[in-house]
């Protein structure tokens, strides 16, 4: 089955305890995206990936990490969480379409509170 | 940044229409995203538009105007499935959401 998986989907963590959220995709997908949804505030892009080693920022960067080492895995490091940083997370991925992503698939979303 | 606005709530009875108004400020060649988001869901694909003009998949229907910086999503014969927070996004490979609208469709 075609999926985007998140690991884990609920963490509640305390400040400045490093924490990795995994993602990873069985679709060939060139394109890899984090997302956070806050209320009010609707998803804002953290980071990027258009290829394996290939990441840029997205609206909102501070406080994360993200690598690309493998075209099938995206993970999300937060080196020193804040309580800022709460919020639900989707991991999205897609092929690259003409200039542009095409057809993003979501994860599941991860649920992280940081006391 | 890109500024896209949306408006925050609608309501609508079981087989109506309701037409769901984005606009956007930005510039450059990029395409316009609709997604469905169910209460404590994933956001799902619904239609993108690059080219202006009306695109229309079953009963969703999506337009684009990119001189007017203006899209709508027109969800016909409304079903209580249909109940959700719709997102409209803008962009290339960097992605901008709106806030969503929250459709409540009633018997």
């Amino acid at each position: 089955e075609a999926q985007v998986t998140q690991n884990p989907r609920y963490l509640i963590t305390v400040t400045g305890k490093k924490l990795t959220v995994t993602c990873s995709q069985n679709m060939n997908h060139e394109y890899m995206s984090w997302y956070r949804q806050d209320p009010g505030l609707g998803l804002r892009q953290i980071y990027y990936s258009m290829n394996v080693e290939v990441t840029d920022k997205g609206d909102v960067p501070e406080g994360y990490k993200v690598s690309r080492k493998e075209k099938r895995n995206f993970p999300l490091i937060l080196e020193s969480p804040s309580p800022n940083q709460t919020s639900l997370y989707f991991c999205a991925s897609s092929f690259l379409a003409r200039g542009s992503t095409d057809t993003q698939y979501f994860g599941p979303g991860t649920r992280l509170t940081v006391l | 940044g890109q500024n896209i606005d949306q408006p925050t709530e609608m309501t609508a009875t079981e087989g109506a229409i309701v037409q769901i108004n984005c606009t956007y400020q930005t510039s450059g060649f990029n395409g316009l995203f609709w997604y469905q988001q169910h209460a404590g869901e994933a956001p799902t694909f619904l239609s993108y538009n690059v080219l202006d003009g009306l695109e229309e998949k079953g009963r969703f229907s999506s337009f684009l105007s990119r001189s007017k910086g203006y899209s709508y999503l027109l969800l016909k014969e409304l079903q209580m499935k249909d109940s959700a927070s719709y997102l409209c996004a803008w962009g290339d490979y960097k992605l901008s959401f709106g806030a969503g609208t929250t459709v409540t469709v009633r018997a």
